[in-house]
């Protein structure tokens, strides 16, 4: 079956750092990828997403690449602020019968202080 | 502002108790969802309509029953639940069931069960 791994993390940067979640995945098909991102006593918003291979999403300074040889979809940013801080989860759908189910990892905490 | 709102935020009831969550969401979506969101798992996926029609029951206990009386509402019908659903509920909507199609989610309803 499908399935998203992405670190656990806590992480916890400094502002302006460089920031990097990495997330690999395994599907049967040709998946599409997402970063959604979660602030504290919210739901879960849509950060960037990708459909085909070598595709890159970007969202408010957030990128990531579908690299299909490696099976990944790590997202980074060049400098966070304090407002990042947030979980963040890595999810796919794949092509086939049930392609609207996302699979989720387990999401990443960061914590970005002044 | 996400187009899809969750009521009531918060719950605490007795595993005795009958109650209801509420979704709604403005986006003109056809379909909706549920998820169940608890410390440290992914998110589980419980139930999924399209055009008010149920096409995913993600072998959920029947102590949770939904209802999804139009496409913009979907109700979660809750009885003698037990402590281990205790838990964030999250509702989502998408344009359609296909895949590449993000997920829109609300804020979900934190459910205490005593």
């Amino acid at each position: 079956g499908d399935s998203v791994t992405q670190m656990e993390g806590p992480v916890t940067l400094s502002e302006e750092a460089f920031l990097t979640i990495n997330c690999t995945y395994t599907a049967t098909g040709y998946p599409s990828l997402f970063w959604y991102v979660q602030y504290p006593g919210e739901g879960l918003q849509l950060l960037l997403k990708a459909t085909k291979a070598d595709d890159k999403g970007s969202n408010k300074g957030f990128e990531a690449t579908y690299r299909k040889e490696t099976t990944s979809f790590h997202l980074e940013k060049g400098s966070v602020q304090v407002s990042d801080s947030a979980v963040y989860f890595c999810a796919l759908s794949d092509s086939g019968g049930s392609n609207y189910k996302l699979t989720f990892g387990k999401g990443t905490l960061l914590t970005v202080n002044p | 502002e996400t187009g899809v709102t969750q009521t009531p935020r918060h719950l605490v009831m007795g595993m005795t108790n009958k109650k209801s969550l509420k979704c709604e969401q403005h986006l003109g979506h056809n379909a909706m969802y549920w998820y169940k969101q608890s410390a440290k798992k992914p998110l589980e996926l419980m139930f999924v309509y399209s055009l008010e029609e149920r096409v995913e029951n993600n072998s959920v206990p029947s102590r949770f029953s939904p209802e999804c009386p139009n496409s913009s509402h979907l109700f979660l019908h809750l009885h003698t639940l037990q402590p281990e659903d205790s838990a964030l509920y999250l509702c989502a909507s998408s344009q359609g069931l296909t895949n590449g199609q993000p997920q829109h989610f609300g804020d979900g309803t934190r459910l205490s069960i005593l």
